[in-house]
């Protein structure tokens, strides 16, 4: 099984700032996967990241609010640009199709 | 649209209990099913996964799937108190991306 380190665990920021979360996986794998999980919720998934094309968003989420990079089989990373209260929320990387492993997390609260 | 449909809970069972936990699927198309535990504050955690009509057994836990029923369950035998938790189903839809449509999670509880 993979094993995905996901950081910052936590953040606090201030509303209009940008944050980057970084995946880092210690096997390599086809395909990386952000996901959202809001307060009480389930997960959404944000976008889809493979390596050496662009990612695929899915409906409600922009590459403009956030931009995904994915430079080689083993890490990725998710950006949430000018944030917003309404980006508080814990943001989730995984990685692999048949196992389907999730990172820690990212706790983000915008203040 | 593709939907996975949990019963939100809370399921409150005995320790040492079954509990149940069940999971329909709208797509006919759905290849692969997923079962995750997450603790309040942490990420979910992979417990199983099936893709074979039938009984899949991996210590206290059983999945079973019902393709013709569209519906997946997980069982958990001798119910610990450690086991409480949000329960999540998860469906691959086999598209190419591998995306994982997710239910909304039960929420177990299991009393001493």
């Amino acid at each position: 099984s993979a094993v995905i380190s996901q950081k910052p665990s936590r953040d606090i920021c201030q509303r209009g700032t940008s944050l980057t979360i970084q995946c880092q996986v210690d096997s390599q794998v086809t395909m990386m996967f952000w996901y959202r999980q809001q307060p009480g919720q389930s997960l959404t998934l944000i976008a889809t990241a493979n390596q050496g094309s662009e990612a695929t968003y899915e409906s409600g989420f922009v590459i403009d609010k956030f931009p995904i990079s994915r430079p080689n089989l083993t890490f990725s990373t998710l950006t949430v640009s000018n944030m917003s209260p309404e980006d508080s929320s814990i943001y989730l990387c995984r990685a692999g199709h048949t196992e389907a492993f999730f990172g820690q997390g990212t706790r983000l609260t915008v203040v | 649209q593709k939907e996975v449909e949990q019963n939100s809970g809370p399921l409150s069972v005995p320790e040492g209990a079954i509990a149940s936990l069940n999971c329909t699927y709208s797509d006919r198309g759905s290849q692969s099913f997923f079962w995750y535990r997450q603790y309040s504050g942490k990420s979910p955690e992979l417990i199983m996964f099936i893709y074979s009509n039938g009984d899949k057994e991996d210590g206290r836990f059983t999945a079973q799937l019902n393709k013709a029923s569209q519906y997946v369950s997980l069982l958990i035998r001798d119910s610990q108190p450690s086991d409480s938790a949000t329960y999540l189903c998860a469906v691959d839809y086999g598209g190419s991306q591998g995306n994982l449509i997710f239910g909304k999670g039960t929420k177990l509880s299991v009393k001493p």
